[in-house]
């Protein structure tokens, strides 16, 4: 079982939807990632969360400890926000802080 | 802003070559990462570097796998007989600090092996 899920796998919105993309872990950890991949493959981090709510523009990013729950919202959606959105976390056990990644959720924002 | 400069961009490769992966990370980053993500599935770590020594490392990074940082600014990863399925994007990623592992990310190497 993967320490690291995410819900939907894909998702398809209109131009203007609010989004909501959830993320489940099942281990400690110290924070956890949300980050973007375009097509052409790169990855950029969004957001880094240890507790409570960060926004950054049109985007929204929640986490809750005790339930092991983090949201990532994109309010106004748009068709520039067509990507693969990963969460990722950094387990609180060992000394190295490597992340661990979910399996991603595709948005596709059509117009 | 900085970044984290990988190179090349795509490399293409005949199995049993082997290939060096290339990575410039922020000058004034600690610890250095890389990961690779096989087409259609999620981002895997591979190993972690600090203090110019392996600080954790994966059941992927076995034998034929070695990283270097060989002048204090480039970190490399060698492969050193490729094999069909080492055909992924790899990832350098470098970050300060430890606790939280924010990371910033290179955009990437695909390595195809034929």
């Amino acid at each position: 079982k993967n320490e690291v899920e995410q819900s939907p796998q894909n998702l398809t919105a209109q131009e203007g939807e609010f989004i909501t993309i959830n993320c489940s872990y099942s281990v400690g950890i110290s924070a956890l990632h949300w980050l973007q991949q375009h097509p052409g493959g790169g990855i950029v981090s969004l957001f880094m969360l240890s507790s409570g709510k960060k926004k950054h523009g049109r985007l929204i990013a929640t986490i809750n400890i005790q339930e092991k729950h983090s949201s990532l919202h994109i309010t106004a959606s748009h068709p520039r926000d067509s990507a693969v959105y990963i969460c990722a976390v950094r387990k609180n056990t060992g000394t190295a802080s490597k992340l661990t990644f979910g399996t991603g959720t595709r948005l596709q924002v059509t117009l | 802003e900085p970044e984290v400069t990988q190179t090349p961009s795509h490399q293409v490769t005949q199995m049993g070559q082997e290939v060096i992966l290339r990575c410039v990370p922020i000058s004034n980053h600690l610890y250095f990462y890389w990961y690779r993500q096989i087409l259609g599935q999620k981002v895997e770590f591979l190993v972690s570097f600090y203090n110019n020594e392996i600080s954790e490392k994966s059941e992927i990074f076995d034998d034929q796998f070695s990283v270097e940082r060989p002048d204090g600014s480039n970190f490399t990863l060698k492969i050193r007989s490729t094999k069909l399925e080492d055909s992924a994007m790899y990832f350098c990623a470098s970050s300060v600090l430890s606790t939280t592992g924010a990371h910033t990310f290179g955009s990437g190497t695909r390595l195809t092996v034929v």
